[in-house]
């Protein structure tokens, strides 16, 4: 089952806008990470962060993450019709092996982002 | 360096038969995932390779799929007997091994395989 889940579901707005969606998830994490889809096909990680952040950026981007809420947040600023696609949250925690880095992502159902220009 | 890579595209294939998926990994990279998106989902993931050997298969849906990484680069996702029901975008994707690091791995996709099952 999905653990994570996004809001909204789609977003419309104008470009040069602000553009913001939120996840929600269940379980404790060892990170959250977005990623970006376009036309339904090849997943781009955009942006990292672990469970001991609060907020980090990188570009137009900037993620929030509030442990104590189990909720991220996901800022595009400054919004591009090239930024339309659909945006998902990723969380990852441990799969059952010892000592490596390998870490099951589950993701949430996605927001459709439209900018229109 | 080249990206994930994965083949092929697209595959249409009929009830019943059997059809492999393959996947190249980012060069060097020891961790392996299969994920599996449905139209208008996010990617569901099927199974972890770490090297050669499954670390967490616990996604595979049943024993119809299979996949497999003999030498521990390129990896294999069988399915028998395919049913319309998996039909789907199957996704790959792999991450650099850092020990010690539990789950501070960013994953790298595949433009990912469309199957259709008729």
């Amino acid at each position: 089952s999905q653990q994570g889940e996004e809001d909204p579901q789609a977003l419309s707005i104008q470009e040069g806008e602000n553009a913001t969606m939120n996840c929600s998830y269940k379980t404790s994490i060892n990170n959250l990470q977005w990623y970006r889809q376009n036309s339904g096909r090849g997943l781009v990680h955009l942006i990292l962060i672990r469970s001991n952040e609060r907020e980090k950026h990188s570009g137009r981007l900037r993620v929030t993450l509030d442990t104590s809420k189990k909720s991220s947040s996901l800022l595009i600023t400054a919004s591009r019709a090239a930024d339309t696609a659909s945006y998902f949250c990723a969380t990852a925690f441990p799969v059952p092996v010892k000592e490596t880095s390998g870490s099951r992502l589950t993701f949430g159902e996605g927001t459709q982002l439209t900018v229109n220009p | 360096g080249a990206g994930v890579s994965q083949t092929p595209s697209n595959k249409v294939t009929e009830k019943g038969k059997y059809v492999e998926l393959r996947c190249d990994p980012i060069s060097g990279h020891t961790a392996l995932y299969w994920y599996r998106q449905s139209l208008g989902q996010g990617p569901e993931f099927l199974i972890y390779f770490q090297g050669t050997g499954a670390a967490d298969d616990s996604g595979l849906p049943n024993d119809r799929f299979f996949a497999v990484r003999p030498e521990g680069s390129v990896s294999t996702l069988k399915i028998q007997r395919t049913e319309r029901g998996d039909s789907a975008v199957y996704l790959c994707a792999s991450s650099q091994e850092t020990s010690g690091r539990l789950g501070y791995n960013e994953q790298f996709f595949g433009p990912g395989t469309r199957l259709t099952v008729l």
